[in-house]
C-alpha cells in the first residue's frame, strides 16, 4: 500500500540557514503531495502541495518540487526564521488510499537564535 | 470565515470513563474527519463522513469508540470506556469534497489525558 517517509525526527538549525527536510513516498498511483505544518498547540495547516512533476511550489518561503522519478517530495528554506519551529508532516492521497491523507511521522524543526 | 470549532479543547479521565468531543465544520464543507494524533505523531484517520454517511471507520476501534454526524453538519466522537492508550489529540478536519488535492482545514483538537 502507498506509505510517506519522513527519515528526520528532529532538525535543529540556527536562524538564518537553509533547511531541507526529507519526504519519500511509495505508490503505484498519480499521487498528489502535501505539507502541513503544526505550530505547538495549533492545528495542523496546509503549507504546500503538488501534483506535477518537476515543477517547483512555493509559499511563505518555503518551496518544493515533486520529482516522480525519485518519489520525493523535499521542503525547503532557503533562511529559517525562530517563527519556523514546528512539526512538519508530509502527506500523500492518491486512488491507492481512496483518496485519503497518508501521512508520514513528521519532523520537529526547532531554531535556535 | 469561521474555522472548524471543536468542544472541549482539554479533557482528563480516568481509565474506564467516558467522553465525547464535539466538531462544528466550516459551513459548506461535505466532507467531515476525525484524526488521532499521539504525542510528537503524525494524525492517523480514525472515520469520515461525507454529509450524514459515513464513509470509513475501518480505523475506528469499534467497541469503544463511535462517531455521529446526523444532519450532516456537525458531529460528536465518543469513546465508552477510555483506555490510557487512548490519550492523545483528536482533531477534527473538514473539506469541501473528497477529491484528491483538496486541502483539509483542522479544528485546534481536544487533547485528552486518561491517567
Amino acid at each position: 500500500g502507498d506509505s510517506v517517509t519522513q527519515t528526520e525526527g528532529l532538525v535543529t538549525l540556527t536562524k538564518g540557514l537553509p533547511v531541507m527536510l526529507n519526504c519519500t513516498y511509495q505508490t503505484t498511483y498519480s499521487p498528489f503531495l502535501f505539507w502541513y505544518v503544526q505550530h505547538l498547540n495549533e492545528a495542523p495547516k496546509l503549507l504546500l502541495k503538488s501534483s506535477t512533476d518537476n515543477k517547483r511550489t512555493e509559499h511563505q518561503g518555503f518551496y518544493a518540487t515533486l520529482h516522480k522519478s525519485s518519489s520525493s517530495f523535499h521542503l525547503q528554506k532557503s533562511s529559517v526564521q525562530l517563527s519556523d519551529s514546528a512539526l512538519y508532516f508530509c502527506a500523500l492521497s492518491d486512488l491507492g488510499s481512496n483518496y485519503q491523507l497518508i501521512w508520514g511521522s513528521g519532523t520537529k524543526l526547532i531554531i535556535k537564535p | 470565515e469561521a474555522g472548524v470549532t471543536q468542544s472541549p479543547r482539554y479533557a482528563v479521565l480516568q481509565e474506564g470513563q467516558a467522553v465525547s468531543f464535539w466538531c462544528d465544520p466550516i459551513s459548506g464543507h461535505d466532507t467531515l474527519y476525525w484524526y488521532q494524533q499521539p504525542r510528537d505523531q503524525g494524525p492517523q484517520l480514525l472515520v469520515y463522513f461525507r454529509d450524514e454517511a459515513v464513509i470509513d471507520n475501518s480505523q475506528l476501534p469499534s467497541d469503544r469508540f463511535s462517531a455521529v454526524r446526523p444532519k450532516g453538519t456537525n458531529s460528536t466522537l465518543k469513546i465508552q470506556s477510555a483506555k490510557q492508550g487512548d490519550t492523545a489529540t483528536y482533531l477534527c478536519a473538514s473539506s469541501p469534497g473528497t477529491g484528491g488535492n483538496e486541502r483539509l482545514f483542522f479544528g485546534h483538537g481536544t487533547k485528552l489525558s486518561v491517567l
